[in-house]
Order: structure tokens, then C-alpha cells, then sequence
């Protein structure tokens, strides 16, 4: 079975440039999160969806981030203008309800995103 | 607030010896689940296990094991004979209900492990 999806593993831009950050999750799942690794914060969750649907976006840094999720099978993280202090590694991950409970999140190989 | 304390940042063995990774969790929810998760040098986050705070029976999967006791909010980690390929960095994560049903996962911030041959 395929795994969570994303492209591209390696991103290097200069500053001022867009970035764009895509991620299929797993089939059936119908949570999408999106996480951003640093050495000085570690892992921060950004943004997750429900059904495709955005419910907390309060860890986004600031307004230069934006996320969509068009559909089950589709989602993305912009940055615009990209800075430097955005360079990190960016994990898409998803997982699936049930019971009311949110189950096992499976993460993607991420994204090594460089802004010089 | 929700809390998972890794206290060792590194910890370096020789391979065929046993290690145990420690993580000491804080929470007020009644129901939680705890999670361990390995990221290789490769960089991604593979899951390992996830254990709910009704379930202490101890669990073992291969060179793997896991020692959950809630009288001392511990989870820990025991990998026996270890090898180089168990080098990475491993977190602890829990779960932390929030208001919109969803549990959030907060992390620990991890416990580097480096097998030498």
C-alpha cells in the first residue's frame, strides 16, 4: 500500500520566491496534518484538516503561509514570500477516525525545504 | 498542558547491547494514547507503536519493547541487541484532546541513538 505522497523531497529557493509543497495521503484517511521540523522547535503542527475541510490553523507562523486541501486525495502548503527562517523540513502526515477518536498518524518522507 | 519529557538527547552503544530509551509523559486526560515514532538519517517518521492509557500489559514486537506504567507516567522504549540499523532518532509523542474532538500529538523532543559496530 502507498504511504503518504510528497513533493518534492528537496527544495532550494531564494528569498522573495513562492513555494509550494504538495502531499497525497494515504486512501481512506480523512485527516491531514501538516508539520514543520526544526532544530530549535522541533516538530510544530501547522494546520490539519478533516474531510478536506481546514479546523485549526493556528500553529501557521504567519500570513505568508497558506494550505489547501481541493480534495481526499490532494493538499498544499504555499509559502509567499519564502525567508530564510522558513528553511526546515515539512512532514505531511494523515490518518483516519474512528470512534471519535484520531488514529495512528502516518507521516510522509517530507520535504528539506532551503531558502537562501 | 500536555508534556513528554525525552531526558536523553544521545545516547551511543556498541552493537548486541541492550538500550532503553525513556519518556515521562504529563497530562489531565483520563483517556490518552502514547505513540513512538523513529526517524532514520534517511529523515522520515516511521511509526513504531501506539498504546492506549487503559492497555499496561507490556508489548513486545521482535528486538522491540515497550514497558508502559501509569503509576510512573512512563513509556518506555527497550530495543535488545541492537544493531546499526537502529540508529536514529526516536520521539515519544502522546495525545491531547482538544475542543474539537481531534487529539492533537505533542511530541517529545527526541532521544538520538547511535550503534556502532
Amino acid at each position: 500500500d502507498a504511504g503518504v505522497i510528497q513533493s518534492p523531497r528537496h527544495e532550494v529557493t531564494e528569498m522573495g520566491q513562492e513555494v509550494t509543497l504538495r502531499c497525497k495521503p494515504i486512501s481512506g484517511h480523512d485527516y491531514l496534518f501538516w508539520y514543520r521540523q526544526t532544530m530549535m522547535r522541533g516538530l510544530e503542527l501547522l494546520i490539519y484538516f478533516n474531510n478536506n475541510v481546514p479546523i485549526d490553523d493556528s500553529g501557521m507562523p504567519e500570513d505568508r503561509f497558506s494550505a489547501k486541501m481541493p480534495n481526499a486525495s490532494f493538499s498544499t502548503l504555499k509559502i509567499q514570500p519564502s525567508e530564510p527562517r522558513d528553511s526546515a523540513v515539512y512532514f505531511c502526515a494523515s490518518s483516519f477516525s474512528s470512534g471519535g477518536w484520531t488514529d495512528t498518524q502516518y507521516f510522509g518522507p517530507g520535504t528539506r525545504l532551503t531558502v537562501l | 498542558a500536555q508534556k513528554v519529557t525525552q531526558a536523553q538527547t544521545e545516547i551511543s552503544v556498541v552493537e548486541k547491547e541492550d538500550v532503553t530509551l525513556d519518556c515521562v509523559y504529563e497530562t489531565r486526560d483520563t483517556t490518552y494514547y502514547l505513540f513512538w515514532y523513529k526517524q532514520p538519517p534517511s529523515g522520515e517518521l516511521v511509526f513504531l507503536i501506539r498504546r492506549n492509557s487503559f492497555d499496561e500489559q507490556n508489548e513486545i514486537s521482535g528486538r522491540y519493547s515497550w514497558n508502559f506504567q501509569k503509576s510512573t507516567s512512563s513509556f518506555n522504549f527497550t530495543i535488545t541487541a541492537s544493531q546499526v540499523v537502529d540508529s536514529a532518532v526516536y520521539f515519544c509523542a502522546l495525545s491531547e484532546s482538544l475542543n474539537t474532538g481531534f487529539q492533537k500529538l505533542v511530541f517529545g523532543t527526541g532521544t538520538r541513538l547511535l550503534v556502532s559496530p
